[in-house]
C-alpha cells in the first residue's frame, strides 16, 4: 500500500527566499505523485503532477518539484517566495496503472515571513 | 465549465442525528472520491464512487455511507453523528481513474454539537 511523509507540519520562509517543502512517498509500485495546494476555506487545487515523464515537473505559480526514485522523493520548490504562497501544501501518491484512490500527506502549512 | 459543486457549504448538526452531503462533479468526470479533513488527521480517503459502483473505500466505521447517481453526482451520508465528526468533507471528481488529476470542490464545514 501507498503512503505519504511530509517533513515539517509548518515551514516559515522569508519572502523572496527559498521555498523547500519535503516530500517522501512509499509505494510497491510506479507512482504518480502529486502537490496540492489549499488556502483557506478553499479545496485543494492542483500545483503539479509526476506521471513518468519528466523527473523534473514545472506547475503553477512558479512551483516544481524533482522525483528522485533512488530516494524516494519528491521536494516541492519556489526561488522565491510571495507572500501570496502562505497555503498548506498537500503531497499525495497514487499508484500508477491500479484504479487506485489518491493518499495524501498530512500536509504541510507555508508561512511567510515579510 | 463549472467546478465541483459541493452542497451544503456549512452544516450544524446534533449529535445523534444524521447527515447528507451532496457533490456535483466536472460535467464528464466518472469519479468522485470522498475525503474528511480535521487538524489532527489531516485528509483521510473515505471512499470513491465510478459508474455508480463504490470502486474504494477508506477505513472508516460503517455509519459512514455513500452513493452515486447515474449522472455522476454524489451523495454522502453520515447516521448517528458523533462530535468526531466535525470536519471539512471534501469531494473530488476526476474523469475515470484515481490516477488522474483530482478536482475537488470547497467542502462543507460540519460541525457536530
Amino acid at each position: 500500500a501507498q503512503s505519504v511523509t511530509q517533513l515539517g507540519s509548518h515551514v516559515s520562509v522569508s519572502e523572496g527566499a527559498l521555498v523547500l517543502l519535503r516530500c517522501n512517498y512509499s509505494s510497491s509500485v510506479p507512482p504518480y505523485l502529486f502537490w496540492y495546494v489549499q488556502y483557506p476555506n478553499q479545496g485543494l487545487q492542483l500545483l503539479l503532477k509526476y506521471t513518468s515523464a519528466a523527473t523534473l515537473v514545472k506547475g503553477i505559480n512558479g512551483f516544481e518539484a524533482e522525483f528522485k526514485k533512488s530516494e524516494t522523493s519528491f521536494h516541492l520548490t519556489k526561488p522565491s517566495a510571495h507572500m501570496s504562497d502562505a497555503a498548506e501544501y498537500f503531497c499525495a501518491v497514487s499508484e500508477m496503472n491500479r484504479d487506485d484512490k489518491i493518499i495524501f500527506g498530512k500536509g504541510t502549512r507555508l508561512h511567510i515571513l515579510p | 465549465k463549472a467546478g465541483v459543486t459541493q452542497t451544503p457549504r456549512y452544516l450544524i448538526k446534533t449529535r445523534g442525528q444524521q447527515v447528507t452531503l451532496s457533490c456535483s462533479p466536472i460535467s464528464g468526470h466518472r469519479s468522485v472520491s470522498w475525503y474528511q479533513q480535521t487538524p489532527g488527521q489531516g485528509l483521510q480517503f473515505l471512499f470513491e464512487y465510478f459508474s455508480e459502483t463504490q470502486r474504494n473505500k477508506g477505513n472508516f466505521p460503517g455509519r459512514f455511507s455513500g452513493r452515486q447517481f447515474s449522472n455522476s453526482r454524489s451523495e454522502m451520508n453520515v447516521s448517528t453523528l458523533e462530535l468526531g465528526d466535525s470536519a471539512l468533507y471534501l469531494c473530488a471528481s476526476s474523469l475515470a481513474t484515481q490516477n488522474g488529476e483530482a478536482f475537488f470542490g470547497q467542502g462543507t464545514r460540519l460541525t457536530v454539537v
